[in-house]
């Protein structure tokens, strides 16, 4: 069965350090994941995904992700924080196999909050 | 349309009393979800449809619960006797050839009082 762990529910970075939020799955096939990140009162948006090609990914506002299958990770990354990245950040799989519907399994969520 | 619509933004209804819950997909997208986002949680996927037809329903919580699908176009999710654990944010997502390509509306925020 396909489940995804975020292993930290509340992530606090100062504006202009490193973001880490980190995200371990279980797949019983060859997973696909994303990254989905939510501001507050707005909808969900796609930063990254992985399908099986490159295992570093490079998302949208300077986000990337590298998909390690030894360590079933897929922990998010950015060089270095700006305060609009004060967000809520779904890690995602995707079920796969032969009956693949599409269907996302959440995380449930790390709220990053960066300070000035 | 440009977007996955939804309607009403916001809901807020009585316990016991039965809602529907419109999702309008872009247009020529076959596949069509419907997934609930409690407060301070991640979504739960509820329904998919494939065209007009639901090949999973498996994340519907109890069978107050119903949608259908029309023209391949329009879906209705419908909870009937409301109760005040359904109080969640109810997003529809659709996409067209292949999975993961989704487009997520922005949601019916619904409060049952």
């Amino acid at each position: 069965a396909q489940s995804v762990t975020q292993l930290d529910s509340h992530v606090s970075v100062s504006e202009g350090t490193p973001v880490l939020l980190r995200c371990n799955y279980s797949s019983s096939y060859s997973p696909s994941l994303f990254w989905y990140v939510q501001h507050p009162n707005k909808g969900l948006q796609l930063l990254l995904k992985y399908t099986s090609a490159a295992t570093l990914v490079k998302g949208i506002n300077g986000f990337e992700a590298e998909f390690k299958k030894s360590e079933t990770s897929f922990h998010l990354t950015k060089p270095s924080a700006h305060m609009s990245d004060a967000a809520e950040y779904f890690c995602v799989v995707g079920l796969g196999g032969s009956s693949n519907t599409g269907k996302l399994i959440f995380g449930q969520g790390t709220t990053l909050q960066v300070k000035p | 349309g440009a977007g996955v619509s939804q309607s009403p933004s916001n809901k807020v209804t009585e316990k016991g009393k039965d809602v529907e819950l419109r999702c309008d997909p872009i247009s020529g997208h076959t596949a069509l979800y419907w997934y609930r986002q409690r407060l301070g949680q991640g979504l739960e996927f509820l329904i998919y449809f494939q065209g007009n037809s639901a090949p999973d329903k498996s994340g519907l919580p109890s069978d107050r619960f119903s949608a259908e699908r029309t023209g391949e176009s329009v879906s209705t999710l419908t909870i009937q006797r409301t109760q005040q654990e359904d109080s969640a944010v109810y997003l529809c997502a659709s996409h067209a050839t292949g999975p993961y390509g989704y487009t997520f509306g922005s949601g019916t925020r619904l409060t049952v009082v």
